[in-house]
């Protein structure tokens, strides 16, 4: 089964730092852009970033450019966010979301996590 | 970036209804908009990309139509498994923007 799924979410002080990773299985990872989407509570979907197949390109929302990277491990079939300098409004559901091609955004998404919380709170 | 505009916001309905929920973009794109269904608590699932091409699994009773600027999502009898929240997503732009979603609940 295509599977991914998220780890390293919880509570974090504004101006804090959190790494979420997401662990994939069932596909060829490498083959395949993967983004981070995510939820504020209650609210809609928004992309906050992306990075080719091969890890050489990364890609942000204007929202997280400067605080976020992206970055993957293809040999362990793994997904990473570095979040620095967090704020109130950057607390949501953070999904790991495998794209339908290997290079650059935009992207559709066909397989989701199950999803981690990231709460910024003091 | 592209703004996409769902409508109506929310849809009270009953089982077997006819359902159209409509994507309006703020400029063209193509055919390039995908559908998605999120229930209560789980992750959003893709069901249409292309404008009209269904995923693999999707019931037949889902369909997609539109181009340019306005697309529409139509359940031909709403079952119900049905009732959740769709959003519709373009990805024409850099950063593939999401509508704001409708939620369909039971009347």
């Amino acid at each position: 089964d295509v599977q991914l799924l998220e780890s390293g979410g919880g509570l974090v002080q504004p101006g804090g730092s959190l790494r979420l990773s997401c662990a994939a299985s069932g596909f060829s990872f490498s083959s395949y852009a993967m983004s981070w989407v995510r939820q504020a509570p209650g609210k809609g979907l928004e992309w906050v970033s992306g990075i080719s197949g091969n890890g050489i390109g990364t890609y942000y929302a204007d929202s997280v450019k400067g605080r976020f990277t992206m970055s993957r491990d293809n040999s362990k079939n793994t997904l990473y966010q570095q979040m620095n300098s967090l704020r109130a409004e950057d607390t949501a559901i953070y999904y790991c979301a495998k794209g339908d091609h290997s290079g650059s955004p935009p992207y559709y998404f066909d397989v989701w996590g199950q999803g981690i919380l990231v709460t910024v709170s003091s | 970036d592209i703004q996409l505009t769902q409508s109506p916001s929310t849809l009270s309905a009953s089982v077997g209804d006819r359902v159209t929920i409509t994507c309006r973009a703020s400029q063209t794109v193509s055919r390039w908009l995908a559908w998605y269904q999120q229930k209560p608590g789980q992750a959003p699932e893709l069901l249409i990309y292309q404008t009209s091409t269904l995923i693999s699994g999707v019931p037949s009773r889902f369909s997609g139509t539109g181009s340019g600027t306005e697309f529409t999502l139509t359940i031909s009898s709403l079952q119900p498994e049905d009732f959740a929240t769709y959003y519709c997503q373009n990805y024409n732009g850099f950063s593939g923007t999401f509508g704001q979603g409708t939620k369909v609940h039971i009347q």
